[in-house]
């Protein structure tokens, strides 16, 4: 079966903190992606990855960061989180090959910034 | 990428067929049209994709007007845990889905 984990459901943290979201894929997809999701807004693109040490800036990259050091594994990085970022966080992947591929997506992690 | 429009909600009775218009007006020649779905908690699903065909697999049917501006997906004995988002996009190629607001689904016991 295959899979997109994330490393957290539920995580609560302060204002100000560093915060890494991690996600991790066992498909050997090349691609792979950060949305965040709020009530009346629906998903929006963060930033995406083609490839391993690449990264490509989606719709709100403002405040976040990615890593991408392994195939496997995308993350994302709050440098100073900010009450604006409580959100539900979802990572996704896919095999970037052909006019069409199916996002798998992961079950996401609700993210509280007190 | 070409936008779409939904209705903000719906209501199906269990055992019915499920309806979920959908409009692309501005869909251009090479751009699929995809359905998702997100069921409450969880991530979004992929359901069916089409291009110019009408397409059929496990889960759904997938309707496309002729001139494309427009397709409807059929969920054909809508069930309880069909209770969900689901999200019309039109894309081409294999990066960033843009997701819409989507419709809310409700099937009714």
């Amino acid at each position: 079966d295959v899979k997109v984990t994330q490393s957290s459901r539920y995580l609560v943290k302060r204002t100000g903190e560093k915060v890494f979201l991690e996600c991790v894929q066992d498909m050997d997809h090349e691609n792979m992606f950060w949305y965040r999701q709020d009530p009346g807004l629906g998903l929006r693109l963060i930033y995406f990855s083609y490839d391993v040490k690449m990264k490509e800036k989606g719709d709100i990259p403002e405040g976040y960061s990615v890593s991408r050091e392994k195939k496997e594994r995308f993350s994302l990085i709050l440098e100073s989180a900010s009450t604006n970022q409580t959100s539900m966080y979802l990572c996704a992947s896919n095999s970037g090959t052909g006019v069409f591929d199916e996002q798998f997506f992961g079950p996401g992690t609700r993210l509280t910034v007190l | 990428d070409a936008k779409t429009t939904q209705p903000t909600s719906m209501d199906c009775a269990e055992g019915r067929a499920a309806n979920l218009p959908c409009n692309h007006s501005t869909i251009s020649g090479n751009e699929y049209v995809y359905w998702y779905r997100q069921i409450h908690s969880q991530g979004p699903q992929y359901i069916i994709h089409g291009l110019k065909n009408n397409e059929t697999n496990e889960m759904a049917s997938l309707i496309i007007t002729e001139d494309r501006k427009s397709s409807t997906l059929i969920l054909p004995h809508a069930t309880l845990r069909d209770t969900a988002v689901y999200y019309c996009i039109v894309r081409v190629g294999h990066d960033k889905i843009i997701f819409g607001k989507g419709t809310r689904l409700h099937i009714l016991p």
